[in-house]
């Protein structure tokens, strides 16, 4: 069956330093999303990305946050300058058609985002 | 703003006993979709069961069935026969289009003992 991929599984960052999360959606999948879990904590929504921009964006999702269809495989999430509270595992995820039209989110593994 | 409340943070049942989580969730919307995630130790987020708001039926998948009860704002998750395997946090989550998004519950850490 097909997945969502994400690269690296762990990663680790100094406060104040770029990152970029990786993910690879299921390859006939047109609407993607980012979602984090901090430790312990509820799975909570950054942003939904569709036809190359933005459909929606929480709260959460600040000018320090960006995402990029770079190919037409990737789909990053760019953090540009960490802070301790951004460690949390980051989820990404896809679906074929707009969420609810028969379409199950499909969630990736998730990269641990460590901030030091 | 769509809210989703799971006030049951911990539970535990015996194996092969039947268990509910409930799940209660705010929204003035009339169509939207609930939904029930695992999420086992490995931290994968896992599609248990949907619901469509407008569909008076209630969802089953195998084991799993909910009882929604659209006018008390109430979507709980029923486990029949419980396995060791069903050890995990479920998280209830709503989703309201055209709004892409998702929100979920803060989560129930479930245990099956054996």
């Amino acid at each position: 069956e097909p997945e969502v991929t994400q690269t690296p599984s762990h990663q680790v960052t100094q406060m104040g330093q770029e990152v970029i999360l990786r993910c690879v959606p299921i390859s006939n999948h047109l609407y993607f999303y980012w979602y984090r879990q901090i430790l312990g904590q509820k799975v909570e929504f950054l942003v939904s990305f569709y036809n190359n921009e933005i459909s929606e964006k929480s709260e959460i999702f600040d000018d320090q946050f960006s995402v990029e269809r770079p190919d037409g495989s990737n789909f990053t999430l760019k953090i540009r300058s960490t802070k301790l509270e951004d460690s949390a595992m980051y989820f990404c995820a896809s679906t074929q058609d707009s969420l609810g039209q028969n379409s199950p989110l499909h969630f990736g593994n998730g990269t641990r985002l460590t901030v030091t | 703003a769509q809210t989703v409340t799971q006030s049951q943070p911990e539970m535990s049942v015996q194996e092969a006993e039947t268990v509910t989580l409930s799940c209660t969730y705010d929204t003035s919307e009339s169509n939207y979709y609930l939904f029930w995630y695992k999420q086992p130790p490995s931290r994968q987020m896992i599609l248990v069961i949907r619901q469509e708001a407008y569909k008076q039926q209630n969802a089953t998948e195998n084991r799993f069935s909910v009882n929604f009860q659209k006018a008390a704002k109430s979507f709980s998750l029923k486990i029949s026969d419980s396995q060791l395997g069903d050890t995990a946090m479920y998280f209830c989550a709503f989703m309201n289009p055209p709004k892409n998004d998702m929100r979920f519950g803060a989560g129930t850490r479930l245990t099956v003992k054996p």
